[in-house]
């Protein structure tokens, strides 16, 4: 799976879009993007995935780069019980041995939001 | 539509005993994966069962096993426990698409 590069940190202003940017510059074509969150000593939550197209749910909108090498997670509205951890995560779901469609989490971003 | 559970919601263990820890996917869900997220570590893929049988794991020790029941609940064993065994285990569930991973609130593993 391909390697993703998150700030590690960032603030916004609660009310404000939080626009979460993630770099994954070697994906290759069969790969998804993915974001789930993780707020404090919780289980991550899935939040939304594309491959191509920009994609928009109850949660969030993704925007994904026209070349695939970057994407960003939007909160359109963000409230304080948006502070968490958000992950971004390129997989794979080609079968091939070995192969387990697990997630593999990196440290991700801090996304703090100020009353 | 009930989340996946795990239980105990908290469990503290001396060194050299033994884990047992459960979780219930959500209904319908046929794929089990466990995780482990040491303090200021991030996730770690351990277990992977699907239809009842084990399909991978990370790169954990033979101590660290498990077992998924006819019913799709899963259990993970950890044996001979050690104090970096000290951790989150969290449990998640996924559909026939594999898209979403459903995560339950985890089981705190704490070895003195």
């Amino acid at each position: 799976d391909a390697k993703t590069t998150q700030p590690p940190s960032m603030d916004c202003a609660e009310g404000r879009a939080a626009n979460l940017p993630c770099n994954h510059s070697t994906i290759s074509g069969n790969e998804y993007v993915y974001w789930y969150r993780q707020i404090h000593s919780q289980g991550p939550q899935y939040i939304i995935h594309g491959l191509k197209n920009n994609e928009t749910n109850e949660m969030a909108s993704l925007i994904i780069t026209e070349d695939r090498k970057s994407s960003t997670l939007i909160l359109p509205h963000a409230t304080l019980r948006d502070t968490a951890v958000y992950y971004c995560i390129v997989r794979s779901l080609s079968w091939s041995g070995g192969s387990n469609y697990k997630l593999t989490f990196g440290k991700g971003t801090l996304l703090t939001v100020n009353p | 539509e009930a989340g996946v559970t795990q239980s105990p919601t908290h469990l503290i263990k001396t060194r050299g005993q033994q884990a047992t820890l459960r979780c219930s996917p959500i209904s319908g869900h046929t794929s089990v994966y466990w995780y482990q997220q040491a303090l200021g570590l991030g996730l770690q893929f351990l277990l992977w069962y699907d239809e009842g049988e084990e399909r991978n794991r990370g790169n954990f020790p033979p101590r660290f096993s498990g077992r998924q029941f006819p019913n799709y609940s899963s259990e993970l064993n950890v044996n001979a426990l050690e104090l970096e065994d000290s951790a989150l285990y969290l449990c998640a569930s996924t559909g026939p698409l594999f898209h979403e991973q459903y995560f339950g609130p985890g089981t705190r593993l704490t070895v003195t």
